[in-house]
């Protein structure tokens, strides 16, 4: 079975502070790693992926094999990262669907 | 282009009642997608098609059904609905097969409340 933990419901921090949100994962072979976010009034959409390894709007995610963990990463917060973010996986085959955490809201302050 | 579009976007049934959504991916895109959104939780997979047949199917009863047509737009059904069958549906469509590898792009949803 695959699974995703966003530990987090919600994070606040100050515009120009460090954002980490944290997802772990549960999956028995080698899994794709995503983060969607949602901004307010807006759809759900692909923020990045780990197979493109990627940086977009700033943010990084690095896939930790060992400790099965894709925690989403920006040095300094913008207003405009205020949304909802979630973590997903996708397996291979059979298990080729997405997998979704149940999202963390991202509110900077000003 | 106007994305993926969903209809209806709001609707009210009573329990037993059965319902049919709808979706229309982006032009060229051949995979749909359905998902469930129960408010709190992050999306649940539902379905996947790709060149009308089912490529996928999530831990859903058999109550649900969907379909995909030739012009790849796509209906989901829920029959003999439920009270906690009350959610977001959203619908998503890529370019390829809908592997879970690929960009998935996303309706703005329907929602569903059951009274």
């Amino acid at each position: 079975a695959q699974r995703v933990t966003q530990p987090e419901k919600l994070l606040s921090v100050f515009k120009g502070a460090p954002v980490e949100l944290k997802c772990n994962y549960s999956y028995s072979g080698s899994p794709e790693l995503f983060w969607y976010v949602q901004y307010s009034r807006q759809r759900l959409q692909l923020l990045l992926r780990h197979i493109s390894r990627e940086s977009i709007k700033g943010f990084t995610a690095d896939l930790n094999k060992g400790e099965t963990s894709f925690h989403l990463k920006k040095p300094f917060a913008q207003e405009e990262d205020s949304a909802m973010y979630y973590c997903a996986l996708s397996g291979t085959g059979a298990n080729s669907k997405l997998t979704f955490g149940k999202g963390i809201t991202l509110s900077v302050r000003p | 282009d106007a994305g993926v579009t969903q209809s209806p976007t709001h609707l009210i049934k009573t329990r037993g009642q059965q319902v049919t959504l709808r979706c229309s991916p982006i032009s060229g895109h051949k995979s749909v997608s359905w998902y469930q959104q129960v408010l709190g939780q992050g999306p649940q997979f539902i379905f996947q098609y790709y060149e009308k047949e089912e490529r996928g199917r999530g831990n859903f009863p058999d109550r649900f059904s969907a379909r995909q047509f030739p012009n790849y737009s796509s209906e989901l059904n829920v029959n003999a609905l439920l009270l906690g069958d009350s959610a977001l549906y959203l619908c998503a469509s890529s370019w390829g097969t809908g592997s879970g590898y690929e960009k998935l792009f996303f309706g703005s949803g329907t929602q569903l409340s059951v009274l």
